[in-house]
């Protein structure tokens, strides 16, 4: 059975902190990895990730993907009141994709 | 350009009663897709297609059925309505997944609210 899980499945920090969030995956057909950022409504796209060890970046967000060990990871750097959301992860196996639990975090002022 | 569509926004069901949350995209994506999210429990696949006339089981099928019969449209049917059946639906719609990434990158409907009482 494919699985997508995700660690911590919530976080509170204060602004200013880092947080690293992770997602491990055992699937058939893996062809990508993508992170989704959720706030009270539709998921909306931040990161596709296909090759292992290659960074990518946007703004405070960076993410990279460990095909070997089967696991991503999303950092988010000096964090603001406005990162605060439900991080889904998830894994496109070819026609599908499915979800990680999600990760909730709260950034305190 | 409105993207994905969906209705009804809001729904509140009776145990037993049937009825179809309507999704249909202006994009012209061959992948459409149907998850339900639970508080704490992230997105479940519940049908998915590949084209016009071709459906197929995700995570969590059972208690609905689905069809498309447009590239268009993608509508999902609840039959008989139970409390467990409590949720968010989100339709979603990307595009050809082909080459050597295979990506979907999804883009979302906002979401429709059912509550079966």
């Amino acid at each position: 059975e494919d699985k997508v899980v995700q660690s911590p499945l919530s976080l509170v920090v204060h602004e200013g902190d880092t947080v690293t969030l992770n997602c491990s995956y055992e699937v058939t057909n893996f062809r990508s990895l993508l992170w989704y950022k959720q706030e009270k409504k539709a998921p909306t796209f931040l990161f596709m990730l296909t090759s292992s060890g290659i960074e990518k970046k946007s703004g405070r967000l960076s993410s990279i993907l460990d095909k070997k060990e089967l696991f991503s990871i999303l950092n988010i750097t000096a964090t603001q009141t406005g990162d605060s959301a439900i991080y889904l992860c998830a894994v496109g196996l070819g026609g599908k994709l499915i979800f990680g639990q999600g990760t909730e975090l709260s950034v305190k002022p | 350009n409105a993207g994905v569509t969906q209705t009804p926004k809001f729904r509140i069901l009776k145990i037993g009663q049937s009825m179809t949350l309507q999704c249909a995209q202006d994009m012209n994506h061959n992948y459409m897709y149907w998850y339900r999210q639970d508080p704490g429990m992230g997105l479940k696949l519940i049908y998915y297609s590949v084209g016009a006339g071709i459906t197929d089981k995700g995570e969590v099928p059972n208690g609905y059925n689905v069809s498309r019969s447009t590239t268009e449209d993608f509508p999902l049917r609840l039959e008989l309505a139970a409390p467990s059946q409590t949720s968010v639906y989100f339709c979603a719609s990307s595009e050809l997944a082909g080459g050597p990434l295979g990506a979907n990158v999804l883009t979302f409907g906002a979401g429709s609210r059912l509550t079966v009482l």
